[in-house]
């Protein structure tokens, strides 16, 4: 079964750091785009930022940009967000999420997500 | 890059159909043929439902469908289920390795 699982979310004061983890299973980790994407409390959802599949390329959206690190472990199938500098707008459900490969073979990472966790929470408050 | 722009809210009676708009610029869904949809229930992960403007994932039944015309592409769920009530996010590829959603509309299903 293929399945993404978010953890590391907590509560953290302005200025502070936390790094999140999405553990993999199920599907060639290694090969596959994956992608952070959160959701402030009854807002929609915002692209954070996205890594290629190994030695490629990482963006970033630029809210987060210079503050946001995303990085993965291959050998251990495990996507990472590590988040420094933290505002009280950084609030929200973060999940991570995986670019869907299409019948004929096509990657979505850029556009198109087909496997997603169930979201670990984010709470930025003094 | 700002957001796209959905509706917050649609309806549509059940067995009848409901289209959603999503609005961008010529940057986004007007330059690119990368629109997907997302359905949210509350509380849990979003689903894809379209991707490429027009194409569905296996598994998405065909009474979801996706087109796209300038800058707005749409959602249209026809005959309306009680399991379709919930929130849709469209969005798009924006270029230079971004991304940008809509903010979302909620369906209803009378």
């Amino acid at each position: 079964e293929v399945q993404l699982v978010e953890s590391g979310g907590g509560l953290v004061n302005p200025g502070g750091s936390l790094r999140l983890s999405c553990a993999t299973s199920g599907f060639t980790f290694a090969r596959a785009w994956m992608i952070w994407v959160r959701q402030a409390p009854g807002k929609g959802l915002e692209w954070v930022g996205r890594t290629k599949s190994t030695g490629g390329d990482i963006d970033y959206a630029a809210p987060v940009k210079g503050r946001f690190t995303i990085s993965r472990d291959d050998s251990e199938n495990t996507l990472f967000l590590q988040m420094d500098s933290l505002k009280t707008e950084d609030t929200a459900v973060y999940y991570c999420t995986r670019g869907y490969r299409d019948s004929s073979g096509s990657y979505h990472g850029d556009d198109a997500f087909d496997i997603w966790g169930q979201g670990t929470t984010v709470i930025v408050s003094s | 890059q700002s957001a796209l722009t959905q509706p917050p809210s649609a309806s549509g009676s059940f067995g009848q159909s409901v289209t959603i708009a999503c609005t961008g610029t010529s940057s986004d869904v007007g330059r690119y043929n990368y629109v997907s949809w997302y359905q949210q229930d509350p509380g849990k992960a979003p689903k894809l439902m379209i991707y490429e403007v027009s194409k569905r994932p296996s598994g998405v039944p065909d009474r979801f469908s996706g087109s796209k015309s300038g800058n707005t592409a749409s959602l249209t769920v026809s005959g309306l289920q009680a399991e379709d009530e919930a929130y849709y996010y469209c969005s798009s590829y924006a270029g230079s390795n971004i991304l940008v959603f809509g903010g979302g509309t909620k369906v209803t299903v009378l």
